[in-house]
């Protein structure tokens, strides 16, 4: 009964440095996202995924690469990080779009200094 | 970008009381969602209303969906400590594309015991 799996769970990188954030849903779900939740701010969409092989631009995609692995995995990297990208990470997963129930990972919380 | 407006953006409430909160926007929406967030954790689906004045119940919750398409509200009945967290409205915009869910900033909720 995962549901959606992200890692890490927390992760302090130095400005400049490079990671990769790893989601994996397991509800056969088509549609795979990526959003930033910041204080006051609420949930921001960086990127999605409509199905396997396609990926779009969110809200505030800069400074942020995707991959569609495959159906299950959608992984989210920073190629070189900076202080602004502190926040907490969201994967999420629905089955057809955003009208559809979205389903969310329990969280990453990435410190850059 | 466009924006949901969320309020009250706080709430401090006793042990018993109903609670009431709403979402508001310009535009016109087709699906609106509920979520409840509790500290540390990813927000999780409460309630998804798909059709203009739909009214929909979750236990102790209900929500409904305006008849402009514009706003949405959220109920809850007797409040219990448990219902402490942060509520986000969601909704995606007529005519929107896949992705276009945007969220409320949250209503942060304390319970008195």
């Amino acid at each position: 009964n995962a549901g959606v799996t992200q890692t890490p769970k927390f992760q302090v990188l130095k400005t400049g440095q490079s990671m990769t954030l790893q989601c994996a849903q397991d509800m056969n779900h088509n549609s795979m996202y990526w959003y930033r939740q910041d204080p006051g701010m609420g949930l921001r969409l960086i990127y999605y995924s409509a199905s396997e092989g396609t990926t779009d631009k969110g809200e505030v995609p800069n400074g942020y690469n995707v991959s569609r692995l495959n159906k299950r995995e959608f992984s989210l990297r920073l190629e070189s990080a900076a202080p602004s990208q502190t926040s907490v990470y969201f994967c999420a997963s629905s089955h057809r779009g955003p009208g559809n129930t979205i389903y969310f990972g329990e969280g990453s919380w990435l410190t850059v200094v | 970008g466009q924006q949901l407006n969320q309020s009250p953006q706080s709430m401090f409430i006793q042990e018993g009381e109903d609670v009431s909160m709403n979402c508001t926007s310009s535009s016109i929406f087709n699906t609106w969602l509920w979520y409840k967030q509790d500290p540390g954790e990813g927000p999780v689906l409460l309630i998804a209303l798909y059709k203009a004045g739909e009214l929909t119940s979750n236990g102790r919750l209900t929500a409904q969906f305006g008849i402009t398409r514009k706003d949405s509200f959220l109920n809850i009945s007797a409040s219990i400590p448990s219902d402490v967290g942060i509520y986000f409205c969601a909704g995606q915009l007529y005519g929107g594309s896949q992705g276009n869910l945007i969220f409320g900033k949250g209503t942060k909720l304390s319970v008195k015991p």
